[in-house]
């Protein structure tokens, strides 16, 4: 059973860096698929933040670009979300994804809410 | 404002069909075949239901379909349940000269009435 779950911290402090881990189980996280990362803010609809690789390839929102580092540790069969310089918009439910390929995102995590507020 | 334009609510009786469109440009719904959507009950994660403009997820009823058609996508929902009350959401793959991402639409509301 795949299953897919963020952890981090859920208040972060404007200006500081927001950091989320998502760690998968039930699949090989070398075996090919993406890891996606979906924000909502509350009542909002969803925003693509951007994608990884197994090996490291990355896709990102061009919006969110500057901001945003994501990095893989296979060996703990987790993926890795940083985004800098945060405000409160971008307090939203962050939700990690395995994605298939072409934004399909096939698997959830039950997302974290990460406030942000000092 | 979303990348990808949807309706931003729908509606329909129990047992009729309701479709949803998304509209984008060449350099994402019109120029691929890596439209999904997504179903977000209240409070939950979202759940694919279409993926490859047509393609159905294992366990998800044929009442769910998709197609395209230009920079249009569609989701079509047959055979109206109370269960189908819910938020829906398009993704596209989208290429530019120098990098590729995905961009999304701003959701539809679909009520059952």
């Amino acid at each position: 059973q795949v299953q897919l779950q963020e952890s981090g911290p859920g208040l972060v402090k404007p200006s500081e860096t927001l950091s989320l881990t998502c760690t998968v189980s039930g699949y090989s996280i070398s075996s090919g698929y993406f890891c996606g990362w979906i924000r909502q803010p509350p009542g909002k609809g969803l925003e693509w933040i951007g994608s990884i690789s197994h090996t490291g390839g990355i896709a990102y929102n061009p919006s969110l670009r500057s901001r945003v580092s994501m990095s893989v540790d296979t060996s703990k069969s987790q993926f890795s979300l940083m985004l800098s310089s945060v405000t409160a918009a971008d307090t939203a439910v962050y939700y990690c994804a395995r994605d298939q390929g072409g934004g399909a995102n096939s698997d959830w995590g039950q997302g974290t809410l990460v406030t942000v507020s000092s | 404002q979303s990348a990808l334009s949807q309706p931003p609510t729908a509606s329909g009786s129990p047992g009729q069909s309701v479709t949803i469109s998304c509209t984008g440009t060449s350099s994402d719904v019109g120029g691929h075949d890596h439209v999904s959507w997504y179903q977000q009950h209240p409070g939950k994660a979202p759940k694919l239901i279409i993926y490859e403009v047509t393609k159905r997820p294992s366990g998800v009823p044929d009442r769910f379909s998709g197609s395209k058609s230009g920079n249009t996508a569609s989701l079509t929902v047959s055979g109206l349940q109370a269960d189908d009350e819910a938020d829906y959401y398009c993704f596209s793959y989208a290429a530019s000269i120098n990098f590729v991402h995905v961009v999304v639409g701003g959701g539809t509301k679909l009520t059952v009435l």
